[in-house]
Formats: C-alpha cells, structure tokens, sequence
C-alpha cells in the first residue's frame, strides 16, 4: 500500500513563512489535500487540488505539487496556525482508497 | 452546507463489536462517498474504509479487512461503521467525512468532518 512521508516537526517565527512538505509515489498520480488539526479538535480541511482553499481558509495557505512531493506553504504564520498538519492523497493501486501522511507538528514562535 | 453529526462516545468490552453512525444534512448524502478515519491518543490519521451511499459498496482499508462494516443508509441519511472483536489497540476517535472530487484532475478530499467520536476498549 502507499505511504506518505512528513518532516515529524517544524517551527516558524510568527510572521515568517514555514513549508511543509508530505513524499510519496502516489503523489505522482494524485494531487494533496490538507488538513489542519488542533488539539481535541476534527481535521479541517486547508488545501485541495492544485491550489484550491476552502472558503474561510486564509490565503497565507498555499500548496504546491512536484513529482512525487507535495508541500503546504504558510506565508506570514500566525500564533493560530500552529497544529497538526496531515496530507493525504487516493492510492495510486487504482482501488478508491486513501492514504494519510504521518503528520507534521508545527509550532509558532 | 453539510454538516456530519456523529453518535455518541463509547466504552466497550474486548472482543465486543461497536457500531458509530454519522448523520448527514443539510446537503446531498447519497451521491458522496463517506470514509471513516480513525486517531488513537497521540497517533495520526489512518483511513478505514469508505462507502458510497447510492452504490452501496463499501471499500476497506486491508488492516481492516475482515472486522469492519461500513454501510449506508439513505433515506436517513446516515452512515455507519461497525468494528468487530474489539482490543484496546483500537480505542481512538472516529471520524467519518465526505469525500469531495473532481476525477479530471485528479484530486480528492474530505471535507466537511464529523466532531469525531471517541470508543474506548476497556476491560
């Protein structure tokens, strides 16, 4: 089955701009989604497609795709940004089935 | 808008079956796929399965092959997840969500979520 790979961490000084990115063969085949998690808290969904935000997401959320690695940029991050972020991507095997990445922690200083 | 409302927490047995139902409203159910996803304290995401309501075939992840049930009903609106011979390693939350697409490009997503329900295994 697939496998998408995140960075375990990373920390952005507020205001500064912060990639994550998510590695896996079935990101050859099939675009990202997002979602953002805070503790206690239901995923949110930030980013779809090619660069698509759900309505009320901010526009300092982008993402961008190459190959087999896809990456969530946060432009100008702010206290509220920090949480858990997870990519997921459909399984290149054809089946319609779903792979999420391991999830990326990410703290504002 | 949808809005996905999901039943209850619980507390079960090991070897006991559990049964969590996601109502949908608000929006169109029987033509989105519904999937389940589960989150063990401190884990990440993992996908189970999903469904899609007016074909009324269910897919699973393979871990899952074999001891979850996932169905759909449509004139109520509600999907359901059945977990069977329960261990502790499977106390987690929930969640279903709607499976959004646009099969041209490629993409899928899930989006709106349940608030999640947690199941505890406990003897």
């Amino acid at each position: 089955s697939s496998e998408l790979t995140q960075d375990p961490a990373v920390s952005v000084a507020l205001g500064q701009t912060v990639r994550i990115t998510c590695q896996g063969d079935s990101l050859r085949s099939y675009y990202a989604s997002w979602y953002q998690q805070k503790p206690g808290q239901a995923p949110v969904l930030v980013i779809y497609g090619k660069n698509n935000r759900p309505s009320g997401i901010p526009d300092r959320f982008s993402g961008s795709s190459s190959g087999n690695t896809a990456s969530l940029t946060i432009t100008g991050a702010q206290a509220e940004d920090e949480a858990d972020y997870y990519c997921n991507s459909r399984d290149s095997s054809g089946n319609p089935h779903y792979v999420f990445g391991t999830g990326t922690k990410v703290t504002v200083l | 808008q949808v809005q996905l409302v999901q039943s209850g927490a619980e507390v079960k047995k090991p070897g006991s079956s559990v049964k969590v139902s996601c109502k949908a409203s608000g929006g169109t159910f029987s033509s989105y796929a519904i999937s389940w996803v589960r989150q063990a304290p401190g884990q990440g995401l993992e996908w189970m399965g999903g469904i899609i309501p007016i074909f009324g075939t269910a897919n699973y992840a393979q871990k899952f092959q074999g001891r979850v049930t996932i169905t759909a009903d449509e004139s109520t609106s509600t999907a359901y997840m059945e977990l069977s011979s329960l261990r502790s390693e499977d106390t987690a939350v929930y969640y279903c969500a709607r499976v959004g697409y646009i099969v041209a490009t490629k993409a899928y997503w899930f989006d709106p979520w349940g608030q999640g329900t947690l199941v505890t295994v406990s003897s």
